[in-house]
């Protein structure tokens, strides 16, 4: 069975302030895939970033950074100076083995002007 | 860029009527799935198809659901006869490798 925990429900921030949202993860397959995905007020998922279990190099694109930790389960997501067009509901998904994706309960995030 | 499109975006029906979703994944997609979204919750898995079955299906895909590809380009979801839980978001989604590509979702409407 695969599992995705984020256990913030809510988040609020004023604009220019660091946010991390959290997620953990249990699976017990050696090979999964690990997402973020992005659902802004108009509804649709929009993929952010993949990552392979044997990729644990964190990564940054423009104001977004992931830090993936295999030895705690966690793949955690940070938004650097956040701006109001941030606020969304942020997934984090797993897919192990052929397994379909599994999203956690999501994290919405407010950004304040 | 190639994108899953959905029709209808809102679809309202009347309690134990049949409703049909309909997508349409990107063409050299091999793997088509569905989601749904009860308002304010998780987005949960339902089915998964390739190779003209059925992958994988959850807990949550019982006999009033079935899928189907009926030619070489629709991916259809089909609710037998609605109940008011099933009013959500759905979404179809397809791959050829990963991630998944997600269409922008039918809303069903339940009265």
């Amino acid at each position: 069975a695969q599992k995705v925990t984020q256990a913030q429900t809510e988040i609020s921030v004023v604009e220019k302030e660091d946010v991390t949202l959290d997620c953990v993860y249990e699976t017990r397959d050696t090979t999964y895939y690990l997402f973020w995905y992005k659902q802004p007020p108009s509804g649709e998922l929009v993929f952010l970033i993949r990552r392979n279990s044997f990729d644990e190099q964190n990564e940054i694109s423009g104001r977004y950074s992931w830090n993936f930790q295999k030895s705690t389960s966690s793949f955690n997501f940070t938004i650097t100076a956040s701006q109001v067009v941030d606020s969304a509901v942020y997934f984090c998904a797993l897919s192990g083995g052929r397994r379909a994706l599994t999203f956690g309960s999501g994290t919405r995030l407010q950004v304040q002007p | 860029e190639p994108e899953v499109t959905q029709t209808p975006s809102h679809q309202v029906t009347q309690m134990g009527q049949e409703v049909i979703l309909r997508c349409v994944p990107i063409s050299n997609h091999l793997y088509f799935y569905w989601y749904r979204q009860i308002l304010g919750q998780k987005v949960e898995f339902l089915v998964s198809f390739y190779n003209n079955e059925i992958s994988e299906k959850s807990e949550i895909f019982d006999d009033q659901f079935s899928v189907e590809r009926p030619d070489g380009s629709n991916f259809t979801l089909k609710i037998r006869s609605t109940k008011l839980e099933d009013s959500a978001m759905y979404f179809c989604a397809s791959r050829a490798d990963r991630p998944l590509d997600f269409g922008p979702g039918t809303r069903l409407t339940v009265t």
